[in-house]
């Protein structure tokens, strides 16, 4: 089966805390891509990152970071010093190879207060 | 380039009626997917389009479920027959490419309530 789980459905944290999005999946596939959405209260989902299955390095992008373990298939995001502007429903996608479909999970629910 | 646009933003309509949705993706994308979205839950993959062939429909799409994308660029998503259980956010996305996945431009979606 393939399956992607974001087992955290709410997470709130006061600002300038770091905080970590889990996301495990599934798939027996050996090629496979990795996504996360952002989709703030206004409603459109943005896109943050794409890994692909073989590219297990690390990434940073500003305050954000993302930890790929395919050992034990996770994909974190990390957001450091969070800010107001980062509460929104973050979601973890999985695109499987032999497939045009996405898998989406059930998302995060992430609220940063002031 | 204004991103991609869906409409209605609003649909409310009595159960039994058909209801036509439109996406208008990123001009130059060739790749468009319909989802639909409830309440505190991730996009559901409904259908893809690449050009104006459809590559893609998902096994939970029933029969009164309809998708087109003419000429490769505008789609249309068509729900005959509406029921309750079809009220949820119906969700447009574009993308560039042909072979890797890449990342995929969303609309503002389109609120379906059934009645």
């Amino acid at each position: 089966a393939q399956k992607v789980t974001q087992a955290q459905t709410e997470i709130s944290v006061v600002e300038k805390e770091d905080v970590t999005l889990d996301c495990v999946y599934e798939t027996r596939d050996t090629t496979y891509y990795l996504f996360w959405y952002k989709q703030p209260p206004s409603g459109e989902l943005v896109f943050l990152i794409r890994r692909n299955s073989f590219d297990e390095q690390n990434e940073i992008s500003g305050r954000y970071s993302w930890n790929f373990q395919k050992s034990t298939s996770s994909f974190n995001f990390t957001i450091t010093a969070s800010q107001v502007v980062d509460s929104a429903v973050y979601f973890c996608a999985l695109y499987p190879s032999g497939t045009y479909k996405y898998i989406f999970g059930t998302g995060t629910r992430l609220k940063v207060l002031a | 380039d204004t991103g991609v646009s869906q409409n209605p933003r609003h649909k409310i309509t009595k159960r039994g009626q058909n209801v036509t949705f439109r996406c208008d993706p990123i001009s130059e994308h060739n790749r468009l997917y319909w989802y639909r979205q409830t309440l505190g839950q991730g996009p559901e993959f409904l259908t893809y389009f690449q050009n104006e062939a459809q590559l893609e429909k998902s096994r939970l799409l029933s029969d009164r479920f309809s998708a087109e994308r003419p000429k490769g660029s505008f789609s249309t998503l068509e729900i005959q027959r509406t029921e309750q259980g079809d009220s949820a956010m119906y969700l447009c996305a574009s993308s560039l490419g042909q072979g890797l996945p890449y990342e995929q431009y969303f609309g503002p979606g389109t609120r379906l309530t059934v009645t």
